[in-house]
């Protein structure tokens, strides 16, 4: 089965810092993917950026990237120059390739706040 | 270019009423799925489906029923409405998964629903 941890309920930042929300994970499967996704206060499911069990490098988009330590089973989301905007709330998701249907949809973890101080 | 598209985006029901909640996909996704959303519990998958035909149970699927008889489609149904249903649920399409490549899953705009 797989597992996702998210231990930080909330988060607080300050506007133009940069911010780690943590992420750890649990899977038996060889290959998987592993996603972010925020949620403002509107409601809908923003997706934000991917990183497969396989690649090489750290994924990047824009202010976003993901620390992707595979060894821990860890990817963390890190939000560079924070903006006001990126309250919300965060959460890690992955998918694998498992025998079972359902472990090929996507897992969620529990989510943090994150809240962006001017 | 609709992406995934859900109704109604509010409802309130009484307890024992039935209802369908829609979801339809305009990418020729083959993956489905419905997921529900409670308070500090993240996102909890309640059915899901690989391709037209096909569907099968996810992690909470007591009292909710799907079917997919098209690739755009996938309906849930509450088949006799309780309190502890009350949430906010999503539908999510996606290409299917596998290999070295996984594709994340497009949302809709979210159902959310209150049993009195």
């Amino acid at each position: 089965a797989q597992k996702i941890t998210q231990t930080q309920p909330g988060m607080f930042v300050q506007e133009k810092e940069a911010v780690t929300l943590d992420c750890t994970y649990d899977t038996s499967d060889p290959s998987y993917g592993l996603f972010w996704y925020k949620q403002p206060s509107s409601g809908e499911m923003i997706f934000l950026i991917y990183q497969g069990s396989y690649d090489q490098q750290n994924a990047t988009e824009g202010r976003y990237s993901l620390n992707f330590q595979k060894a821990r089973k860890s990817a963390n989301l890190v939000i560079s120059a924070s903006q006001l905007g990126d309250s919300a709330m965060y959460f890690c998701a992955m998918r694998g390739v498992g025998t079972s249907g359902s472990a090929r949809q996507l897992t969620f973890g529990s989510g943090t706040q994150l809240t962006v101080l001017p | 270019n609709a992406g995934v598209t859900q109704t109604p985006k509010f409802q309130v029901l009484k307890t024992g009423q039935s209802m369908t909640l829609q979801c339809a996909q305009d990418m020729n996704h083959e993956y489905m799925s419905w997921y529900r959303q409670d308070p500090g519990m993240g996102l909890r998958l309640i059915h899901y489906s690989v391709g037209a035909g096909i569907t099968d149970q996810g992690e909470v699927p007591n009292g909710y029923n799907v079917s997919r008889s098209t690739t755009e489609d996938f309906p849930l149904r509450l088949l006799s409405a309780a309190p502890s249903q009350t949430s906010v649920y999503f539908c999510a399409s996606s290409y299917s998964a596998g290999g070295l490549t996984f594709h994340g899953y497009t949302f809709g705009s979210g159902t959310r629903l209150t049993v009195v």
